[in-house]
């Protein structure tokens, strides 16, 4: 069985700021590693995924992740932020096999002016 | 455009009512879907794997009896929420790999709102 941990639930930062948002998972076997955003009340929105090969995956919206196997994380950044990126984030993962799918607890991003 | 699609996107009933939501692989098929349901301000939560031609596959805590899942063919799954409630009020999304397995794509979500 896999699990996501999302280490914080909120993250505030000024506009044109870095962010990280954290994620960690675990898991006894393959995985691939997703991270999508939820717009208010709106339908998930893929940002980025790892299936495999290089282990910084860029994404739409400026965001990247990198996949780390040794810390088993898969945190994104984005190296400068717009108050248009104010959402909720979840990391997520799923088996190699069928794509079921854990969440996260989801990181709200709240972006400053 | 979608590939996976759901309909309604929201949709009002009354206590004790039925509902049925639909989710729709547009340009593939799908022979396994997944359902979730989110909270207000929570996670998605993994309710069940809907699997063509057999039974749907629930996870721990997921009534059956109350959430009726139907994999009628290879493009479609519905969801029923039978006698449904307030509690049931709820945003619900479906998924589907591609039949390549390699990526999986998610609905719009659907709305319920009991009253």
């Amino acid at each position: 069985a896999q699990s996501v941990t999302q280490l914080d639930s909120q993250v505030p930062v000024f506009e044109e700021a870095p962010v990280e948002l954290r994620c960690n998972y675990s898991s006894s076997v393959s995985v691939y590693l997703f991270w999508y955003v939820q717009y208010p009340n709106q339908g998930l929105q893929l940002l980025l995924k790892y299936l495999s090969g290089s282990t910084l995956v860029k994404g739409i919206n400026g965001f990247e992740a990198e996949f780390n196997k040794s810390q088993t994380s898969f945190h994104l950044r984005k190296p400068s932020v717009h108050i248009s990126d104010t959402a909720e984030y979840f990391c997520a993962v799923s088996d190699t096999g069928g794509f079921k799918t854990i969440f996260g607890a989801g990181t709200r991003l709240f972006v400053k002016a | 455009g979608a590939v996976v699609s759901q309909h309604p996107s929201r949709v009002i009933c009354k206590s004790g009512t039925s509902v049925k939501i639909e989710c729709r692989s547009l340009d593939f098929q799908a022979t396994t879907m997944f359902w979730y349901r989110q909270f207000p301000k929570k996670s998605l939560m993994l309710m069940a794997t809907s699997n063509e031609g057999s039974k749907a596959t629930y996870e721990q805590g997921v009534e059956k009896d109350k959430f009726l899942i139907n994999h009628a063919s290879l493009t479609l799954s519905t969801l029923t929420v039978t006698s449904a409630h307030p509690e049931d009020s709820s945003f619900y999304i479906c998924s589907a790999p591609d039949s390549g397995g390699n990526t999986i794509y998610f609905g719009e979500g659907s709305w319920l709102t009991v009253v």
